[in-house]
């Protein structure tokens, strides 16, 4: 079943602009991390936020987290044309202590 | 750097053989995983292990078979291969939890199978 569910599907923007795609889940977590994705390839893992954090930054990316809602966002900022990859949100839930649920994934497009 | 590596990139199969995808991992990580992907879809789990011999059934995993004979290599197996087991077969591994880092997965790069 699908926990997360990333929105938009598929976004398309200029080099420089900043990138935001969310990710709604149903359940209750331990964690949600954002994994990125070039065509092809397996996945890498950016970022991780857990369920008692509200922020996290790494470099240019920006992860926000509202239990409340059952929503995350990733903010990437000032975007760079290499940055044009799938991007999955995957929530570890309260009751797995291994597992991760994906979602369908957001495919940023970054025009030079 | 962990390192997680997949026996074939891309792989063609016949309807009704037996295929066998490998995966090993060189960070001595107790938790593996397959995943397969499909357009739409995202990532769903097969089946996981979080030790030697040790397997669980994750969201989909009719039509497949694991096996997990030491630590670093997690197989996964197609008894009898069919058309709508078309897809790309990603690998994952992880350490505990409750160590550091311990929730990250690390994956491979991927089996790209077709079964004609």
């Amino acid at each position: 079943s699908q926990q997360g569910e990333e929105d938009p599907q598929a976004l398309s923007i200029q080099e420089g602009e900043n990138a935001t795609m969310n990710c709604s889940y149903k359940t209750s977590i331990n964690n949600l991390q954002w994994y990125r994705q070039n065509s092809g390839r397996g996945l890498v893992h950016l970022i991780l936020i857990r369920s008692n954090e509200r922020e996290k930054h790494s470099g240019r990316l920006r992860v926000t987290l509202d239990t409340s809602k059952k929503s995350s966002s990733l903010l990437i900022t000032a975007s760079r044309a290499a940055d044009t990859a799938s991007y999955f949100c995957a929530t570890m839930t309260s009751g797995s202590a291994r597992q991760l649920t994906f979602g369908s994934g957001t495919q940023l497009t970054v025009l030079p | 750097d962990v390192k997680v590596t997949q026996s074939s990139r891309y792989l063609v199969k016949r309807t009704g053989e037996k295929v066998f995808l490998e995966c090993v991992q060189d960070m001595d990580h107790e938790n593996m995983f397959w995943y397969r992907q499909d357009p739409g879809l995202g990532l769903r789990l097969i089946y996981f292990s979080y030790d030697v011999k040790m397997k669980e059934k994750g969201d989909i995993p009719e039509g497949y078979s694991v096996s997990r004979e030491k630590k670093e290599r997690f197989s996964l197996i197609l008894e009898s291969a069919s058309t709508n087991q078309t897809s790309m077969y990603l690998c994952a591994s992880s350490s505990p939890p409750w160590t550091s880092g311990g929730n990250e997965q690390f994956f491979g790069p991927g089996t790209r199978l077709t079964v004609l």
